[in-house]
């Protein structure tokens, strides 16, 4: 069975620019989180949809980050102007949104931001 | 509210010695539980997890965690380190939401 796919694997782009990062979850899962990871601040939870619809994005640092799910197979994570303190691993990762149930994950997007 | 606290940031042990890999969870209702391992630019990946029932969980490459309510931990342990062991260990606890809280990971390094 296929995995969490994301996409672009690495990503380098100068601050000011637009970032989109992709992920596709296991088909059948119905929550999807998106993470970001750094070395100061370990792995932080950003945002997490379930069905679809945002439930909780208290973790999203700024107004320049947004994310949206327009279907159950697909979702992405903006930021829109980038910053270097941006730079960080973003992970994706579905589970079947059931107590209990564990999360799988992305390989991730490395993004670096000059 | 839920948190987890995993002891030593850093842990180093000799090749084919025994793994001990602390954590500690505080949570309100019983918790669910879970051990995930990070290679090297990988995203991570579950080990082992207890929701309920037997108290002692064995999970993938000889890993094992005991679920202990009176003390609130959920160490992780292998009995004999492999080379191929060396990565960051996260332990992560979640009630009856979806999300997970993660702890601040430990980085298992297996010495020749």
């Amino acid at each position: 069975d296929a995995g969490v796919i994301q996409s672009p694997r690495h990503e380098v782009t100068e601050m000011g620019q637009e970032v989109t990062l992709r992920c596709k979850p296991i088909s059948g899962h119905n929550s999807l989180f998106w993470y970001r990871q750094t070395m100061m601040r370990g792995l932080e939870l950003l945002i997490y949809f379930n069905n679809n619809v945002p439930i909780d994005d208290s973790g999203m640092p700024e107004d320049r980050f947004s994310a949206k799910m327009p279907n159950a197979s697909f979702s992405t994570l903006k930021i829109q102007p980038s910053e270097p303190r941006d730079s960080a691993v973003y992970f994706c990762a579905s589970s079947l949104g059931q107590g209990g149930q564990p999360q799988h994950f992305g390989d991730g997007t490395r993004l670096s931001i000059l | 509210a839920q948190s987890v606290t995993q002891l030593g940031s850093h842990v180093s042990v000799s090749e084919g010695a025994l793994v001990l890999l602390r954590c500690n969870y505080s949570s309100s209702v019983p918790p669910y539980l879970f051990w995930y391992v990070q290679y090297p630019n990988q995203g991570l990946q579950l080990l082992l997890k207890y929701t309920t029932g037997a108290t002692l969980v064995k999970g993938i490459n000889g890993f094992e965690a005991e679920f202990k309510k009176s003390e609130t931990s959920f160490h992780l342990t292998k009995p004999s380190a492999h080379m191929s062991d060396a990565a960051e260990y996260f332990c992560a606890v979640s009630d009856s939401a979806r999300q997970l809280t993660f702890g601040s990971g430990t980085q298992l390094t297996v010495l020749p």
